[in-house]
């Protein structure tokens, strides 16, 4: 299995521009979770789904923020519009639990300017 | 706030030597994971211990577990300049959260 996969890899856009975050979780998963982790913030939870719905999506932090799971195997983070305080790495984990093991991708690394 | 919290925050030692590293915790947990980021990837689990569980090994891990104090730590034993990374722990916050720590930077020296 090829694991979590990200795209992009690397990020930089303008301030006011939309940014598209996208996953692709491990096949056969039906928990997958986006994080974003900050140097002040460590790691944040911003919204998990279970089955495609979202479940929790209490740590997104503003109506800029919007995720999708169209299907099982593909989600999507979208950012509009960016600001710079939105610079961050933002990772995908899939699970095949609630409670069990979770598989991260190798993050989207954003900046905005 | 978070529920885990890693000490030290950073770590130094010489290849060979053992790293220890201590998590603290807030409330109940089922079962706590330590994870490994290497810089500019993501992170990966090393090991769960279930709150039933007191130790655990993996290879080189040794992870132990102490409901009592609400306390785990990680040690890594004849640590090698490929251990140098963050080390989180996590706790389950609820029955799908999972809530890190700010981690333990480890440095391995060759």
């Amino acid at each position: 299995d090829a694991g979590v996969i990200q795209s992009p890899r690397h990020e930089v856009t303008e301030m006011g521009q939309e940014v598209t975050l996208r996953c692709k979780p491990i096949s056969g998963h039906n928990s997958l979770f986006w994080y974003r982790q900050t140097m002040m913030r460590g790691l944040e939870l911003l919204i998990y789904f279970n089955n495609n719905v979202p479940i929790d999506d209490s740590g997104m932090p503003e109506d800029r923020f919007s995720a999708k799971m169209p299907n099982a195997s593909f989600s999507t983070l979208k950012i509009q519009p960016s600001e710079p305080r939105d610079s961050a790495v933002y990772f995908c984990a899939s699970s095949s639990g609630a409670e069990d093991i979770q598989y991260f991708g190798a993050g989207t690394r954003l900046s905005v300017l | 706030s978070q529920q885990g919290e890693e000490d030290p925050q950073a770590l130094s030692i010489q290849e060979g030597e053992n790293a220890t590293m201590n998590c603290s915790y807030k409330t109940s947990i089922n079962n706590l994971q330590w994870y490994r980021q290497n810089s500019g990837r993501g992170l990966v689990h090393l090991i769960l211990i279930r709150s039933n569980e007191r130790e655990k090994h993996s290879g080189r891990l040794r992870v132990t577990l102490d409901t009592s104090k609400k306390s785990s730590s990680l040690l890594i034993t004849a640590s090698r300049a490929a251990d140098t990374a963050s080390y989180f722990c996590a706790t389950d916050g609820s029955s799908y959260k999972l809530i890190f720590g700010s981690g333990t930077r480890l440095l391995v020296r060759p």
